[in-house]
């Protein structure tokens, strides 16, 4: 079993379009983030959630939402999409939030096309 | 900005070992020192981490040195599946007690037949 599953792997879509990428993790963790990798490979976290509360959220701007209906997901919906909006988004989660041994497992990645 | 500074790139013969240094030189005395790795167009894995002594799994081994100011990764026989940008990281505090993982340029391993 997949241990961090993202949904879709692939996204195309047209500026202006609002979409949602989905997340789902089986290992019990009671941490999720959200992390964009842009087109010159740097990693950032964008959002991180500890039971179903926003934790962090780094200067994003107010078209994505993150959403954690209960502890196993962390969906990410992104209004008014724009040419900038293109990456691969990285969903991970972790056993606890800000502990010495917080390691993260991070899913597969939405590789988000906007044209 | 990420707290640790890598070299850009590496080759590696396979069967060698891989040895990967990291400069951590403004690290605090309780922070952990963490490893991940991507392999390409795949998500970023948890390599290893550790404090100050040196620590051993089953895919690598971290040495630290005594002043905690630099760490050196050790894939002990690479493979050519070892191929990936490997990641030193420093956690840092976003705020109270909360931490993020600052991921920067990491380390372009490449192991070569």
């Amino acid at each position: 079993d997949t241990a961090v599953s993202q949904t879709p792997k692939y996204l195309v879509t047209q500026m202006g379009n609002d979409k949602s990428i989905k997340c789902e993790q089986n290992l019990g963790h009671d941490t999720m983030y959200w992390y964009k990798q842009d087109s010159k490979k740097f990693l950032k976290i964008m959002f991180s959630y500890n039971n179903k509360e926003l934790i962090i959220n780094e200067t994003v701007p107010n078209r994505f939402s993150p959403k954690s209906p209960d502890k196993a997901h962390l969906n990410l919906h992104i209004n008014s999409l724009e040419l900038g909006d293109s990456a691969v988004y990285f969903c991970a989660s972790s056993q606890e939030f800000g502990g010495y041994t917080d390691t993260q497992y991070f899913g597969p990645g939405t590789r988000l096309t906007v044209l | 900005d990420a707290k640790t500074t890598q070299p850009t790139s590496m080759d590696c013969a396979e069967g060698r070992a891989a040895n990967l240094p990291c400069n951590h030189s403004t690290i605090s005395g309780n922070e952990y020192v963490y490893w991940y790795r991507q392999i390409h167009s795949q998500g970023p894995q948890y390599i290893i981490h550790g404090l100050k002594n040196n620590e051993t799994n089953e895919m690598a081994s971290l040495i630290i040195t005594e002043d905690r100011k630099s760490s050196t990764l050790i894939l002990p026989h690479a493979t050519l599946r070892d191929t990936a940008v490997y990641y030193c990281i420093v956690r840092e505090s976003s705020g109270g007690s909360n931490y993020k993982l600052t991921f920067g340029k990491g380390t372009l391993l490449t192991v070569n037949p």
